[in-house]
């Protein structure tokens, strides 16, 4: 069955940055897209990007661009979301989150459990 | 950027009773629009996809409709455990996916 597992909680101070992982399994990794979203205490869901694990290229909200980079690694099947320049309104849980179907389609079928990230001085 | 505007903001309702949530976009996104339910603590999970297909195990209870501009998330005959948060979500500009600002389904 398909499982994201995502990192654990981090706790970063303003102006630091963090790097999220989460490792897929139960299908082939590279043949579907993963998408990245955040969730602000009682708040909505926000798109952060995509990344496409077979040759990494990646799209990202105009809200980050300059401050998140996604990556991937192949060999254990794990994407990575990094944001940068941290402040206190970053502080949320971070989704990754996979695509229903092999063609690109952005319908997030399957989450990762999320991960809690808080920035405070 | 595509807009998506969610109303009610919250619904309460009875068990048994049937509810209607809705969700406009700013401009047209065709029938590229889903549906997702989160419950606390919880990752969201994927209902309705394409305005009007239901995902894999969801009940038939959920039914959405629409097209355009307009949609219609609907639950015929609420569950206890449908007492939720509901987002839509357009994919008409893949990459760019936006959501809405969700709908708090909540019991009267």
């Amino acid at each position: 069955q398909v499982q994201l597992v995502q990192s654990g909680a981090e706790v970063k101070k303003p102006g630091a940055s963090v790097k999220v992982s989460c490792k897929a399994s139960g299908y082939t990794f590279t043949s579907y897209y993963m998408h990245w979203v955040r969730q602000a205490p009682g708040q909505g869901l926000e798109w952060m990007g995509i990344i496409n694990p077979s040759g990494g290229s990646t799209s990202y909200a105009q809200k980050f661009q300059g401050r998140v980079t996604m990556t991937r690694d192949t060999s254990t099947s794990t994407v990575y979301m990094e944001l940068s320049s941290l402040r206190s309104e970053d502080t949320a849980v971070y989704y990754c989150a996979r695509d229903r179907v092999v063609v690109p389609a952005a319908l997030l079928a399957y989450w990762g459990q999320g991960t809690l990230v808080t920035v405070s001085s | 950027e595509i807009v998506l505007t969610q109303s009610p903001a919250t619904l309460s309702l009875s068990p048994g009773e049937r509810a209607t949530l809705s969700c406009r976009a700013s401009q047209s996104v065709s029938s590229y629009l889903a549906w997702y339910q989160q419950k606390p603590g919880q990752a969201p999970r994927l209902l309705i996809y394409d305005a009007s297909n239901r995902a894999t195990g969801i009940p038939a209870r959920f039914s959405g409709s629409g097209s355009g501009t307009d949609f219609t998330l609907t639950i015929s005959s609420l569950e206890p455990e449908d007492f939720a948060v509901y987002y839509c979500q357009q994919r008409s500009n893949w990459p760019l996916i936006t959501f809405g600002q969700g709908t708090r389904l909540e019991i009267k």
